[in-house]
């Protein structure tokens, strides 16, 4: 099944303690990005990658790292987590360029920093 | 990319057409009018998206207006599980990010 897996699920931590949230896809997509959503701000972009070692800054990109090594995977690194990046985080792939059917996401990753 | 303008909520009855309104009045020649929609925190899903000709699938249609300026998305028959979220974009392609807003709160009542 065509799918955008991410992991954790669920994750609670603290303050400072630098974690890595995965996310894979299995349809040799080039495009894949991150999210995250709060309440009443709606979907924001963090980072996103055209390519394999291609990565670009989003709308809210401070905070956080990426790295793409390979094409299925993308993960979103927080090397000092704060109360702030507490948050609902989506991961999307699509092909690139961007064609009919847009963005696949993967299920979310809640995450709660304190 | 233009920008959209969704009302926050909207209700409707089960069994009845469901029509959210979206109003692109800066859309360019070249863009896209896509919908997605998200229920109860789960990942945004595709639903349709046209350029100028009004778009039907096993989901939704899409209506455009001729000067392309708004679209509806119509639910032709809302269930409970079409409460969600749903959420106009419009992008050009081929085109690299997709901008979301607030969308369209939609509970379809019993």
């Amino acid at each position: 099944e065509a799918q955008v897996t991410q992991n954790p699920r669920y994750l609670i931590t603290v303050t400072g303690k630098k974690l890595t949230v995965t996310c894979s896809q299995n349809m040799n997509h080039e495009y894949m990005s991150w999210y995250r959503q709060d309440p009443g701000l709606g979907l924001r972009q963090i980072y996103y990658s055209m390519n394999v070692e291609v990565t670009d800054k989003g709308d809210v990109p401070e905070g956080y790292k990426v790295s793409r090594k390979e094409k299925r995977n993308f993960p979103l690194i927080l090397e000092s987590p704060s109360p702030n990046q507490t948050s609902l985080y989506f991961c999307a792939s699509s092909t690139a360029p961007l064609t009919n059917y847009g963005y696949t996401f993967g299920s979310g990753t809640r995450l709660t920093v304190v | 990319d233009a920008k959209t303008t969704q009302p926050p909520s909207m209700d409707c009855a089960e069994g009845r057409a469901a029509n959210l309104p979206c109003n692109h009045s800066t859309i360019s020649g070249n863009e896209y009018v896509y919908w997605y929609r998200q229920i109860h925190s789960q990942g945004p899903q595709y639903i349709i998206h046209g350029l100028k000709n009004n778009e039907t699938n096993e989901m939704a249609s899409l209506i455009i207006t001729e000067d392309r300026k708004s679209s509806t998305l119509i639910l032709p028959h809302a269930t409970l599980r079409d409460t969600a979220v749903y959420y106009c974009i419009v992008i050009r392609l081929p085109g690299n990010q997709f901008y979301f807003g607030t969308g369209t709160s939609l509970t379809v009542i019993p």
